[in-house]
């Protein structure tokens, strides 16, 4: 079974600048969640998806973040504009109901 | 006061050690705990879930008190190889988001 696929693996990009985030889960797993972990600090929730619906969005910093999963497969986060405290690594996480999470290996973003 | 909360270490111990750590939670609605292992510049990994009656996996030993809102993780016979940063992870229901800790960062040496 293929796992949680994440797509850029790195990025760089500068102030301003424009950030698509992929996700691909689990094949068959409704829910799909998005976490970030900014430097020295814990990894946080962001928001979590059923199918293709935004079940909790409460994570999701301000209005420059957008997530989408048209279709209920894979997802994409976009940062637009990018600031510096974006800079982090973004996890994605899959699973079924009742059974545990899979973490993608994330994309770590560094906004210059 | 942060949601978890977790001595951030670093526990340096010889291999063969044994090493314990803690974690305390605030929401008393938390339903479901776990422990999870992240290795540097990876995802984080379930190591396992934690049940009040204590489990255990090989040399791993988990134990949760509801009363006092505290997990606990045990170690026996560290290995090199259990150098990780060790995530402490509360969930309010099934299904709904995981709430971290900061992490415990374990280094075994020879």
């Amino acid at each position: 079974e293929a796992g949680v696929t994440q797509f850029p693996s790195h990025s760089v990009i500068e102030k301003g600048q424009t950030v698509t985030l992929r996700c691909d889960p689990i094949s068959g797993h409704d829910n799909l969640y998005w976490y970030r972990r900014v430097m020295g600090k814990e990894i946080k929730f962001l928001l979590h998806f059923v199918k293709e619906s935004k079940q909790d969005e409460s994570g999701m910093p301000n209005n420059r973040f957008l997530a989408e999963r048209t279709g209920g497969t894979y997802s994409t986060l976009k940062v637009q504009p990018a600031e510096l405290e974006d800079s982090g690594v973004y996890f994605c996480a899959s699973n079924h109901p009742g059974t545990g999470y899979t973490f993608g290996s994330g994309t770590r973003l560094t906004v210059v | 006061r942060k949601e978890v909360e977790q001595d951030p270490g670093p526990f340096n111990v010889p291999e063969g050690a044994t090493v314990a750590f803690n974690c305390t939670y605030s929401n008393s609605a938390s339903q479901s705990f776990f422990w999870y292992r992240q290795d540097c510049r990876k995802e984080p990994k379930l190591l396992m879930s934690v049940y009040s009656s204590g489990n255990e996996d090989g040399r791993f030993t988990a134990q949760l008190n509801r009363a006092s809102q505290y997990i606990s993780l045990l170690i026996r016979d560290s290995k090199l190889s259990d150098s990780a940063t060790y995530l402490c992870v509360v969930m309010r229901e099934y299904g709904n988001k995981l709430v971290f800790g900061a992490g415990t960062i374990l280094r075994v040496k020879s």
